[in-house]
């Protein structure tokens, strides 16, 4: 059964640096997302991106995050200058369609800036 | 503000104790309502969408329902198994072509042998 993967599994970096969280999102899906759960809270929506370019996006998606579609089957999320409260567990997922159509979620990549 | 709401928080039952789980929304223009199953440390995992009120879903011990406000996700005769937390979320309005998902806080089920 095709699945939503993402590398790494676990990143710790020093505050101010950049992170690149990278996602195989599922092959026939043309719509990909990237969430967020800060340990203990609600799963929370950060981005959406369609056709190379970004759908729609939260208020916490500003401009020190930024989403690319390198080549045909990596989906990443960067983080230019890393701050203490990015420090989550970040989750990409992808679907068929945007509305009403199911999303399939990633595992996850855990976030620890120190 | 479109908002989803969870409870109970936590809930704790015996190996085949049947109980519900709620999930009551107010958004703007419900699209679809859809129920993850999350085990720690682990990405949600799907389980069910709802489009409209009166539907119904079943999968093994689970059964999903909707109305206009809420949904409610029954377990009956849960198994340990069964344990995890169980997360609601919603698609809402007109415009929304992004396709964001709302999420609510998540019931943690406990269910003991």
């Amino acid at each position: 059964e095709p699945e939503v993967t993402q590398t790494p599994s676990h990143q710790v970096t020093q505050m101010g640096q950049e992170v690149i969280l990278r996602c195989v999102p599922i092959s026939n899906h043309l719509y990909f997302y990237w969430y967020r759960q800060i340990l203990g809270q609600k799963v929370e929506f950060l981005v959406s991106f369609y056709n190379n370019e970004i759908s729609e996006k939260s208020e916490i998606f500003d401009d020190q995050f930024s989403v690319e579609r390198p080549d045909g089957s990596n989906f990443t999320l960067k983080i230019r200058s890393t701050k203490l409260e990015d420090s989550a567990m970040y989750f990409c997922a992808s679907s068929r369609g945007p509305a009403l159509k199911t999303q399939y979620f990633g595992p996850g990549t855990r976030l620890l800036v120190l | 503000e479109d908002q989803v709401t969870q409870s109970p928080e936590a809930l704790r039952l015996q190996e085949g104790e049947s109980s519900s789980l709620n999930c009551s929304y107010t958004v703007s223009g419900l699209r679809g309502l859809f129920w993850y199953r999350q085990d720690p440390g682990k990405g949600p995992e799907f389980l069910f969408t709802l489009y409209s009120a009166g539907e119904e879903k079943e999968k093994e011990r689970l059964k999903a329902t909707l109305t206009k406000k809420e949904s409610f996700l029954h377990i009956t005769a849960p198994k340990p198994e069964d344990s995890a937390t169980y997360l609601c979320a919603v698609q809402a309005g007109l415009y929304n072509q992004g396709g964001k998902l709302i999420f609510g806080q998540g019931t943690e089920l406990s269910v003991k042998p």
